[in-house]
């Protein structure tokens, strides 16, 4: 089955630098990734997602590249600020019923 | 308000008690999902469900059990048989389909001891 490993585990950098987690799957077919964000005592949140028919795709602040040959995708988040502190996760999902594998988790707090 | 409730936010049972966490959504959606999530681990996907009267065991089911009579509830019970209960968990649901967002609830922290 899917496999997902999340690197690194736990991520501390200053307000207004960048941030970028990795995510590598094991299944080929796999062709859904989703990035959520969990703050403290919260569900997940999804905060970009990307397909893989799709290299790269951006939304202010946040962006995903997926790279289907080696089989890894990254989260890219620039300009840091402390509000950003939080888990996030990656997941993978291949099969006709959305069940998704997660990452481990990288929990990323942003110094002011 | 659309949205995922769960109920209750802390829950606490004694060994060898069965629990039921309670998972509402008014978010017309037809899948749901229950996933636990302990420190240091991503979330694992315990049992699914797409459409009223139908579930499917996740990858963890082992020690829990659903029902899915209603399309807005999904409810989770942890029996006494499973053995390591304390954990916190998760509900989601989505649109049928693959590859979709599933939004989740806010969780259920359950300590048995």
């Amino acid at each position: 089955g899917e496999n997902v490993e999340q690197h690194p585990s736990t991520l501390s950098v200053q307000e207004g630098d960048s941030a970028v987690i990795k995510c590598t799957y094991s299944d080929s077919a796999s062709n859904y990734f989703p990035w959520y964000k969990q703050e403290l005592g919260k569900g997940p949140q999804l905060i970009i997602d990307i397909r893989s028919n799709v290299g790269e795709k951006k939304d202010q602040r946040i962006a995903v590249t997926l790279n289907k040959t080696a089989k890894h995708f990254s989260l890219h988040i620039t300009e840091t600020q402390p509000e950003d502190s939080a888990v996030y996760f990656c997941a993978a999902s291949i099969r006709v019923y959305n069940d998704m594998r997660f990452g481990a988790g990288t929990r990323l707090t942003v110094k002011p | 308000d659309g949205g995922i409730t769960q109920s209750p936010k802390y829950l606490f049972r004694k060994e060898g008690q069965n629990v039921t966490l309670s998972c509402e959504q008014n978010l017309n959606h037809d899948a749901m999902y229950w996933y636990r999530q302990d420190p240091g681990q991503g979330l694992r996907l315990i049992y699914y469900s797409q459409i009223v009267n139908d579930f499917q065991k996740g990858d963890i089911a082992e020690g829990y059990s659903v029902s899915r009579e209603k399309k807005e509830s999904f409810p989770l019970t942890v029996t006494s048989a499973q053995k390591n209960p304390t954990a916190f968990y998760l509900c989601a649901s989505s649109i049928q389909g693959q590859g979709v967002e599933q939004y989740f609830g806010p969780g259920t922290r359950l300590t048995v001891t």
